[in-house]
Parts: C-alpha cells; sequence; structure tokens
C-alpha cells in the first residue's frame, strides 16, 4: 500500500458529461501527479501540483482541468467527454517540489474510467 | 528527439529462467534520470530503482540487476530465476528537463512479462 488513495475506483459514465476525480497524497507529501494509461497512448503525464499551484503540465487536454486544495488533495475534472478519453486515471505523490522527476513517485490504484 | 523505447512488448518464460527487459532512451541531456517501475496485475505501479545519468554501476538487489550503459544508451532490467510473482507490466521511463527549466518523466510503453509455472 503506497498509502496514496483514489476515488473513485471505477467510472461508468456517458460521451459529453463530466467527472470528478479524487485523489489524496501521501501523508507528508506535498506534490500531486496525474497520469493517464491508455492502451494505445501508454503512460502519459497530464499536470503536477506543488503544494497547491500548478508546478507542470503534460500532456493535457484543456477539457481537463485538476487543482489542489489546502488539505493538499487533489481533484481532476474531465468535461466533454469523449470515448476515447476512457483509460485508467492515475495519481501519484511525492515530497518536494520535484522530487517525483529525481526519485520515487507514489502510486495510487487508479480509477478506470469508461466513456459509453 | 527524447523518448524511451521498450521494444518487448510481451514475454513469456517458465518459472525459474532468467528474463532481460530492454529499454533504450533518447535525450539530448547531460543530466537526467532513468527509472524502472513495476504494474502488477493489481494495477498500482511500484518504484524498482533509480538511475542517473553519471552513475554507470550496474545494480543488484536480490533477484533484480540493472545494466545501465551510456554508450548505447541502454538501461536493461534482469531478473534471475523468475517467479509467478513477477508477473506484470514494466515500465522504464526517463526524467529530461523540460521548458521553463522543469523536469518531465517520459515513460516507456511497457513490456508485459508472464511467469508461468
Amino acid at each position: 500500500d503506497s498509502g496514496v488513495t483514489q476515488t473513485p475506483k471505477h467510472l461508468i459514465t456517458a460521451t459529453g458529461q463530466r467527472v470528478t476525480l479524487r485523489c489524496s497524497p501521501r501523508s507528508g507529501d506535498l506534490s500531486v501527479y496525474w497520469y493517464q494509461q491508455s492502451l494505445d497512448q501508454g503512460l502519459q503525464f497530464l499536470i503536477q501540483y506543488y503544494n497547491g499551484e500548478e508546478r507542470a503540465k503534460g500532456n493535457i487536454l484543456e477539457r481537463f482541468s485538476a487543482q489542489q486544495f489546502p488539505d493538499l488533495h487533489s481533484e481532476l475534472n474531465l468535461s466533454s467527454l469523449e470515448l476515447g478519453d476512457s483509460a485508467l486515471y492515475f495519481c501519484a505523490s511525492s515530497v518536494g517540489t520535484s522530487s517525483g522527476f529525481y526519485n520515487e513517485q507514489f502510486f495510487g490504484p487508479g480509477t478506470r474510467l469508461t466513456v459509453l | 528527439a527524447q523518448k524511451v523505447t521498450q521494444a518487448q512488448t510481451e514475454i513469456s518464460v517458465v518459472e525459474k529462467e532468467d528474463v532481460t527487459l530492454d529499454c533504450v532512451y533518447e535525450t539530448r541531456d547531460t543530466t537526467y534520470y532513468l527509472f524502472w517501475y513495476k504494474q502488477p496485475p493489481s494495477g498500482e505501479l511500484v518504484f524498482l530503482i533509480r538511475r542517473n545519468s553519471f552513475d554507470e554501476q550496474n545494480e543488484i538487489s536480490g533477484r533484480y540487476s540493472w545494466n545501465f550503459q551510456k554508450s548505447t544508451s541502454s538501461f536493461n532490467f534482469t531478473i534471475t530465476a523468475s517467479q509467478v510473482v513477477d508477473s506484470a507490466v514494466y515500465f522504464c521511463a526517463l526524467s529530461v528537463l523540460n521548458a521553463g527549466n522543469n523536469r518531465k518523466l517520459i515513460w516507456g510503453l511497457g513490456t508485459s512479462l508472464a511467469v508461468n509455472p
């Protein structure tokens, strides 16, 4: 158990809808990273937050947004969902602002999103 | 281009065989970091090892060993005497400098290892 929690575990929704995925980092970790894992694209880094502020951006679509709250939990919002958004969404955490790019990131169990 | 190539999509071995997972990377950075992560059937990615570009020493941890060779831009992972519990998808990742002097992780597509009894 990495100490990172994600809810919900599974989510099934329809095209055009909006969903929110939630992540709680390990105790003491200030950075949260979001990833999308699909069969054709592999693991794609979406965005990183550090202590409430956006720190790095990857291949995140404009329909997607994230935020990190004062209690350090983070939410990933996906809107105007398309079939191609079906994927496993992971959250990871690390201690420092860049530590996850130098050292270990701790991953949550993921949220499997299915868009019908 | 900066990328990570794991040419082996799937590997199937019989228990107790040795198996090597290949990872080839491309980067223009002189300082970079390489990682291996394991994703068992449960889904959660687990960190295995990190190497920085200045440390070419090979590493051994139990049945796991890693061979980092800058000359061939490779960071290969060997499991000795494989066990069924080693069945998982293994990812190689590369940390490079991004715009704004930040870093980013580039991931390979993973190698799915099946260890059969």
